[in-house]
């Protein structure tokens, strides 16, 4: 039974536009959610994070945004650029911590294409 | 600074076959982890190690799978014998206390 839900497999959006990536997530428990980038052949990166008493985190062109009450993340990057092109994994933590207490719970991943 | 290694970065081997997974995480983390992707499935979570010590093995699939950490350095994923299902991307990441988790590029494991 999955607890992290990433519904889109895929999204095409133009270069120069806003992405929003989107998940999911059924456990109350956790208590820190992640955002990691992966590009072919490579591990995930670690994107950006957010805990559980926030409801918005940025860094750049990077926003997070959580709803505790919806059980719902999204990320949104502005301006999407061709290196934004990968798949995002949507990850929880059921430490309030930076994400390195425990065992992270992945969602199955987003496929982000950025369209020039 | 070094990242996260793993070796060998794809092994293909036959079933009922032993195969050893190793992972060397950055210099200075106390915390490793490993993790496994089937297919077009999520990142699952398999085992945390604090230094030498099995933090949590909650995800290890069942006991064909031994994972070792000696000195609480570097680390090994054991698979003995080897089954179809255990095909797959196998990661280790390490962090630094409770900071963000740095992952390795992947062993691609394809059992046949």
């Amino acid at each position: 039974d999955q607890q992290v839900k990433q519904n889109s497999p895929s999204l095409s959006v133009q270069e120069g536009r806003i992405s929003i990536l989107n998940c999911d997530y059924t456990n109350s428990m956790f208590d820190y959610f992640l955002w990691y980038k992966k590009y072919p052949a490579e591990g995930p990166t670690f994107l950006i994070s957010i805990s559980s008493i926030k409801d918005k985190n940025e860094d750049g062109r990077f926003t997070v945004f959580l709803n505790k009450s919806a059980k719902h993340l999204s990320l949104h990057i502005v301006p999407s650029q061709p290196g934004d092109s990968a798949v995002y994994f949507c990850a929880a933590s059921l430490y309030y911590s930076g994400g390195g207490a425990d065992g992270l719970t992945f969602g199955k991943g987003t496929h982000l294409i950025i369209q020039p | 600074e070094a990242g996260v290694t793993q070796f060998p970065s794809h092994s293909v081997i036959e079933k009922g076959q032993t195969v050893t997974l190793r992972c060397d995480p950055i210099s200075g983390h106390d915390n490793l982890y490993w993790y496994r992707r089937v297919m077009g499935k999520e990142i699952k979570f398999l085992l945390h190690f604090v230094k030498e010590s099995k933090q949590d093995e909650s995800g290890m699939p069942n006991n064909r799978f031994l994972a070792e950490r000696t000195g609480g350095t570097y680390s090994t994923l054991k698979v003995q014998p080897a089954e179809l299902e255990d095909s797959g991307v196998y990661f280790c990441a390490s962090s630094q206390g409770y900071n963000e988790q740095f992952f390795g590029p992947g062993t691609r494991l394809t059992v046949l």
